[in-house]
């Protein structure tokens, strides 16, 4: 089916800690993957993209994460930090052409 | 340089009338994906537009429709407003149908 969902819906984590959000799809044939920031009041954000020719993609302070055996995708994003809190959004693309598939998201809130 | 901007920033009609949103793409690209966002979910993929022509389409009736200017802006139409098209509304420019995509921060419509 056309769908591509997250396990947590919130996530909280102390200042200073590693936070990982995890994600399933459930397309075989997508070849990319995205995640997205979404502050409050604002649009998606571009965080970090991998293509299913890799396993493992760094940024700065984030990392992509990507199990095509089980068709599983994690973002991990280091020395959490305040402004980190927001809803995080998994999104593919490939079989279904240019459009993205957004999973449902989840929230990260982080305690100072 | 000015990224994506949509107007107007909210909206409020009542069912069945007829809303007309619009986008300006960030310079240098040519084309425009919109988005619907109902309320706790991701982003669902409307449609998109590349020169000047729809390219590609969401699962969402005839009701709604688009339009893409000589200058890349577009616009998003929703006729016979129903209670479930309130939503935040996104759009998105790229360059080329297949590249990355920069939303802008939308515009949030509320059907009575």
């Amino acid at each position: 089916g056309e769908s591509v969902g997250l396990h947590l819906p919130t996530l909280s984590v102390q200042e200073g800690d590693n936070s990982i959000i995890n994600c399933a799809y459930s397309n075989s044939a997508s070849d990319y993957f995205i995640w997205y920031k979404q502050e409050s009041g604002k649009g998606p954000q571009f965080i970090i993209d991998i293509r299913s020719n890799m396993d493992k993609r760094q940024g700065q302070r984030v990392t992509v994460l990507l199990n095509k055996t089980v068709k599983h995708l994690s973002l991990q994003i280091a020395a959490t930090q305040p402004g980190d809190s927001a809803v995080y959004f998994c999104a593919e693309k490939g079989e279904y052409g240019n459009k993205l598939v957004f999973g449902a998201g989840t929230i990260l809130r982080v305690k100072s | 340089d000015a990224g994506v901007t949509q107007s107007p920033t909210h909206l409020i009609k009542t069912r069945g009338q007829q809303v007309t949103l619009r986008c300006s793409p960030k310079s240098g690209h040519d084309t425009v994906s919109w988005y619907q966002q109902a309320l706790g979910q991701g982003p669902q993929f409307i449609f998109q537009y590349y020169e000047e022509e729809e390219r590609q389409r969401g699962n969402f009736p005839d009701r709604f429709s688009g339009h893409q200017f000589p200058n890349y802006s577009s616009e998003l139409n929703v006729n016979a407003l129903l209670l479930g098209d309130s939503a935040l509304y996104l759009c998105a420019s790229s360059i080329g149908t297949s590249g990355e995509q920069f939303f802008g921060p939308g515009t949030r419509l509320t059907v009575l």
